[in-house]
């Protein structure tokens, strides 16, 4: 069955960096455009960024374009967050999803369960 | 970017009672939309696509309505598990945009 798994969450001072790792099983990671979304504590969901299966496209939500770079390895179906200068405004659970198109549409099909940043000094 | 605006922030309702959440579009998305149920401590799951389109596994008591900038989502004679929290989201352009929530509490 599909299984995303989220990990790299922590707490990490203000400024400083912390990758996260999605590692994807029950699927052929490399024919899915993958995607990062976020919920900061009591709140909504914000979406992050998107890769393309092939990792040639990326595109950034406006709150974290120029700070957080989104990659993959599709050898070893990982998905990977890189987040530098954080923020108390970056603390969140963070939520790797798997992109399907249906009648055209993309959709978020499956989901992680999330891994936590806090930003804390 | 497109603004999802939804309402109500909140809404109590009782079992088998039906309610209605609505989600405005800043701009033109035709019927680009999806709705997700989130409960606490777990990750969404989607619910509609395209507005109106069930996903697998859902239960016909949900339903979703709209084109263009207004969409509605629609849960007829509401179950216990159905008290939840429900975003919708659009798929039209990048940056995609959720909707602010909606907490749907048993009264």
């Amino acid at each position: 069955q599909v299984q995303l798994v989220e990990s790299g969450g922590g707490v990490v001072q203000p400024g400083r960096s912390l990758r996260l790792a999605c590692v994807a099983s029950g699927f052929t990671f490399s024919d899915y455009v993958m995607h990062w979304v976020r919920q900061a504590p009591g709140k909504g969901l914000e979406w992050v960024a998107v890769i393309w299966d092939d990792g040639s496209g990326k595109y950034y939500g406006d709150s974290v374009r120029g700070r957080f770079t989104i990659s993959r390895d599709n050898s070893k179906n990982t998905l990977y967050l890189h987040m530098n200068s954080l923020g108390g405004e970056d603390a969140a659970v963070y939520y790797c999803a798997r992109e399907t198109t249906v009648q055209s549409q993309s959709i978020f099909d499956f989901w992680g369960r999330g891994t936590l940043v806090t930003v804390s000094s | 970017d497109i603004q999802m605006t939804q309402s109500p922030s909140s809404v109590s309702a009782s079992v088998g009672d039906s309610v209605t959440i609505t989600c405005r579009a800043s701009h033109e998305i035709s019927s680009w939309v999806a709705w997700y149920q989130q409960k606490p401590g777990r990750a969404p799951k989607l619910l509609i696509y395209v507005a109106s389109s069930l996903h697998s596994g859902v239960p016909s008591r949900f339903s979703g309505s709209g084109s263009g900038t207004d969409f509605t989502l629609t849960i007829n004679s509401l179950q216990p598990e159905d008290f939840a929290t429900y975003y919708c989201q659009q798929a039209n352009s990048f940056p995609y945009t959720f909707g602010q929530g909606t907490k749907l509490e048993i009264k």
